[in-house]
């Protein structure tokens, strides 16, 4: 699986987008972009993720560039409770088995109010 | 759905006892994984299961450590005898298998259990 960078840290204001950056020059071609999030005293939570094409659910959205080798998760209106470390993971899907998420240090999210 | 269940939620325990820790998966899911997070080592990979079959141990720190499934509705984390630096954050997690035109496999983890070992 690819290498990620992320920075260690930031914040944003209450009810402003957060825009978390990821590097990830050496991905390859059949290589996703995972995005994972830990709340403090919880276990990791899946939040998006996505191939080529730009994403959005519920949660979030997933702006890949177009050469895949840098990707930004965006929290529309952020609030508190996303308050948590967010995790840009990139890895290999193959259909009928499963594989393990291989975690870096993250980027520390602080929304403040 | 209850989502991944694990207990205990917290355990301590003095050096030299063994330790079980358990879990049971999401109904459904055919992989499960056991992962330890610390303040140095971040979040690591112990070891995970594809239909009960273990598939990579590689990240189990030493012969103290087994893991077990003896069904698709539970798993085992043994460490014995258990030692000050296992204290961590355990985490278990399970997922249901890709097929093909659904390449998405999210990982759903349990609450997890922390342990400490004097």
């Amino acid at each position: 699986d690819a290498k990620t960078t992320q920075p260690t840290s930031m914040d944003c204001a209450e009810g402003r987008a957060a825009n978390l950056p990821c590097n990830h020059s050496t991905i390859s071609g059949n290589e996703y972009v995972y995005w994972y999030r830990q709340i403090h005293s919880q276990g990791p939570q899946y939040i998006i993720h996505g191939l080529k094409n730009n994403e959005t659910n519920e949660m979030a959205s997933l702006i890949i560039t177009e050469d895949r080798k840098s990707s930004t998760l965006i929290l529309p209106h952020a609030t508190l409770r996303d308050t948590a470390v967010y995790y840009c993971i990139v890895r290999v899907e193959t259909e009928g088995s499963a594989r393990q998420l291989t975690f870096g240090s993250g980027t520390q999210l602080t929304v403040l109010p | 759905d209850a989502g991944v269940i694990q207990s205990p939620r917290h355990e301590v325990t003095e050096m030299g006892q063994e330790v079980t820790l358990r879990c049971k998966p999401i109904s459904g899911h055919n992989s499960l994984f056991w992962y330890r997070q610390t303040m140095m080592r971040g979040l690591e990979l112990l070891i995970y299961f594809n239909n009960n079959v273990p598939i990579d141990d590689s990240g189990m720190p030493e012969d103290r450590f087994s893991a077990k499934m003896p069904n698709a509705s539970f798993s085992t984390l043994k460490i014995q005898p258990s030692e000050p630096r296992d204290s961590a954050v355990y985490f278990c997690a399970s997922s249901s298998r890709l097929t093909l035109g659904n390449q998405q496999e999210t990982q759903y983890f349990g609450p997890g259990t922390r342990l400490l070992v004097l």
